[in-house]
């Protein structure tokens, strides 16, 4: 177990509906992280979060938006949902020190009918 | 951006045996760090070792070690006395000096037969 929650497991929506996933990350971690994983694109970095504060953007779409709280958990969302956004979306955190490794979450599967 | 390649797609390997994943990558830093990730059939992300590039001594995390050749910038992972349980996909990832997210290869699947 990593220690970092997310919430929830599956989601099963329509194209052009709105999501929100959720991530708690490890006690003491103040750094969280945003991972795409589809099958034809690998891992991609989308977001990274330290502290409350936006650190560093990676491929994220226009449509997807994301954001930390006081508490340190963070939520991902993504609206006008496509057929291609269907993916394993993964949530990492880290204490924030340069070099410490991310540990993940189990991924939440979002599949878009 | 780093790129990270891993050139092997897919490798097998008997139990007990051992066997080596490639990863090379591409940076203009001095100082970076690098991880190989095992993501099993469960799509758990779990961290198997990890390397400090300013440390000439190569990681190793029991049955599981890295030959890191910065000059050649290719950081390989070796597993040895292979496990059923090995049986996954692995990422290698680069970590620059002035950012802390990971950057990916494409991964390797691995898969370990009786």
């Amino acid at each position: 177990d990593s220690g970092v929650t997310q919430t929830p497991k599956h989601l099963i929506t329509a194209t052009g509906q709105r999501v929100t996933l959720r991530c708690s990350p490890r006690s003491g971690d103040l750094s969280v992280y945003w991972y795409q994983q589809s099958l034809d694109q690998g891992l991609q970095f989308l977001i990274h979060y330290y502290n409350g504060e936006e650190r560093a953007k990676g491929n994220i779409l226009e449509r997807f938006s994301a954001q930390q709280f006081p508490d340190l958990h963070s939520e991902l969302n993504l609206s006008s949902l496509e057929l291609g956004d269907s993916a394993l979306y993964f949530c990492a955190s880290s204490p924030g020190t340069l070099g410490r490794p991310l540990h993940f979450g189990n991924g939440t599967r979002l599949t878009v009918t | 951006a780093q790129t990270v390649t891993q050139s092997q797609p897919e490798m097998s390997v008997q139990e007990a045996e051992t066997v080596t994943l490639s990863c090379t990558y591409d940076t203009s830093e001095n100082n970076y760090y690098l991880f190989w990730y095992k993501q099993p059939p469960s799509r758990q992300m779990i961290l198997v070792i990890r390397q400090e590039a300013y440390k000439q001594q190569n990681a190793t995390e029991n049955r599981f070690s890295v030959n890191f050749q910065k000059a050649a910038k290719s950081f390989s992972l070796k597993i040895s006395d292979s496990q059923l349980g090995d049986t996954a996909m692995y990422f290698c990832a680069f970590m620059s000096n002035s950012g802390y997210a990971l950057n990916f290869g494409k991964g390797t699947s691995l898969l370990v037969t009786p």
